[in-house]
């Protein structure tokens, strides 16, 4: 099957300071990446679609400037959050599709900003 | 209007119990239903597609009803190991954007010894 990783698993870090989070595919190219945030006892809210080589797609209300997405090959995307507050504090998800595919989940990361 | 709405939960039941939940969606347009199950702190994870005309897995059954813009799984002989969340999602089409899925806010499920 499919597998996908995501690099931290957990993350704590300071209010003000920015954090990246990496997702890969390990067995496959994934032409599309999405990524999602998860708060406590809710679900997962998509935050931004990630296409290789071009910019990605954020939903209504994700701050594009705040969550950088960058998608620079077919098994690699980062999301970083720049200047993170506690509020930002939350589970995020990423998935990666082939053509057509499912979509196969990285384990998730959780950030704690203090 | 939530997108996807689901029987809020939490649902405690013993093994061996037959449990069942619900899910309705908003949007006519879309065309893939799945069940996910997220474990406390994991990712999601496929528990099975849902197909127009029921589809069965060992213990698990999937209903979708097109007209009623509904969708069910109904779990038999529950097992301690079932306990997680139930996601219902769908996913309006296969192309660009519209692969995207949404996700219900999940309903917990306790199966208790």
């Amino acid at each position: 099957g499919a597998v996908v990783s995501q690099h931290p698993s957990w993350v704590i870090c300071k209010s003000g300071t920015s954090v990246k989070i990496e997702c890969r595919s390990l067995d496959f190219q994934a032409t599309t990446m999405f990524w999602y945030r998860q708060f406590p006892k809710q679900s997962l809210m998509l935050m931004a679609t990630s296409n290789e080589g071009s910019k990605a797609t954020y939903e209504q209300g994700v701050e594009k400037d705040k969550f950088l997405i960058n998608h620079a090959s077919l098994t690699l995307s980062t999301l970083t959050v720049t200047s993170a507050h506690p509020e930002d504090s939350s589970f995020y998800i990423c998935s990666a599709t082939r053509a057509g595919d499912e979509q196969y989940f990285g384990p998730g990361t959780r950030l704690t900003v203090t | 209007r939530k997108e996807v709405e689901q029987d809020p939960g939490p649902f405690n039941v013993p093994e061996g119990a037959t449990v069942a939940f619900n899910c309705t969606y908003s949007n006519s347009a879309s065309q893939s239903f799945f069940w996910y199950r997220q474990d406390c702190r994991k990712e999601p994870k496929l528990l099975m597609s849902v197909y127009s005309s029921g589809n069965e897995d060992g213990r698990f059954t999937a209903q979708l009803n097109r007209a009623s813009q509904y969708i069910s799984l109904l779990i038999r002989d529950s097992k301690l190991s079932d306990s997680a969340t139930y996601l219902c999602v769908v996913r309006v089409g296969t192309s660009g954007s519209a692969r995207q899925l949404t996700f219900g806010s999940g309903t917990q499920l306790t199966v208790l010894p």
